[in-house]
């Protein structure tokens, strides 16, 4: 079974450019999470999707960052303009539920912002 | 808000030791916990959930226990191989906020 899948792997751009990271979730699953990894905040959930559509984006930082889910195969973040402090890694994950089943992660994409 | 801390920060340990690793949370409403690995470059791989009603799970050479009033977890390795070397991470998932919320793991090192 293909697992979740990101793109890019890494991603190095320059302040003020726009970055779009990708997700496709595993096949049959309905919730879509999209998670940022900092040394100093750890995990923080960004924004999760039911069935394509957003349920909560109370983790979005900025009104720079966006997520979109057009169909059950496809999602994407966009950050613009982006910042330095927004480097971080950026994990895509997908589960049958919200709860009750374990989410699996892809291997996220490593964004670095000079 | 739930807060969840894990105790220590980073553990070695030579290879064929059992080991336990500690999971504490602050808020006793949730709905489940889970045990996730991560290994260096890689995203998180599950590896037990303990629903709020259940007290442990058990998996291989793993067990995850849960103290919902006390607000513990613990997750026990027996016989400890290099292979096991990674970073484990606990999670709540909040029946207040819905969310997963993550301790900042424990990294350990399994030396051979």
């Amino acid at each position: 079974d293909a697992g979740v899948i990101q793109s890019p792997r890494h991603e190095v751009t320059e302040m003020g450019q726009e970055v779009t990271l990708r997700c496709k979730p595993i096949s049959g699953h309905d919730y879509l999470f999209w998670y940022r990894q900092t040394m100093m905040r750890g995990l923080e959930l960004l924004i999760y999707f039911n069935n394509n559509v957003p349920i909560d984006d109370s983790g979005m930082p900025e009104d720079r960052f966006s997520a979109k889910m057009p169909n059950a195969s496809f999602s994407t973040l966009k950050i613009q303009p982006s910042e330095p402090r927004d480097s971080a890694v950026y994990f895509c994950a997908s589960s049958y539920s919200r709860s009750w089943q374990p989410q699996h992660f892809g291997d996220g994409t490593r964004l670095s912002i000079l | 808000k739930q807060e969840v801390t894990q105790i220590p920060a980073a553990l070695s340990v030579p290879e064929g030791e059992n080991l336990v690793l500690n999971c504490s949370f602050t808020d006793s409403a949730i709905y489940n916990l889970q045990w996730f690995r991560q290994d260096p470059g890689k995203g998180l791989t599950s590896l037990l959930l303990i629903q709020s009603s259940q007290r442990e799970q058990t998996s291989g050479r793993l067990n995850a226990s849960l103290d919902k009033s006390s607000g513990r977890s613990t997750l026990y390795i027996a016989a400890s191989q290099p292979g096991d070397s990674a970073t484990y991470l606990c999670a709540v998932f909040s029946g207040n906020t819905g969310k997963l919320i993550f301790g900042q793991g424990t990294t350990l090192q399994v030396k051979p």
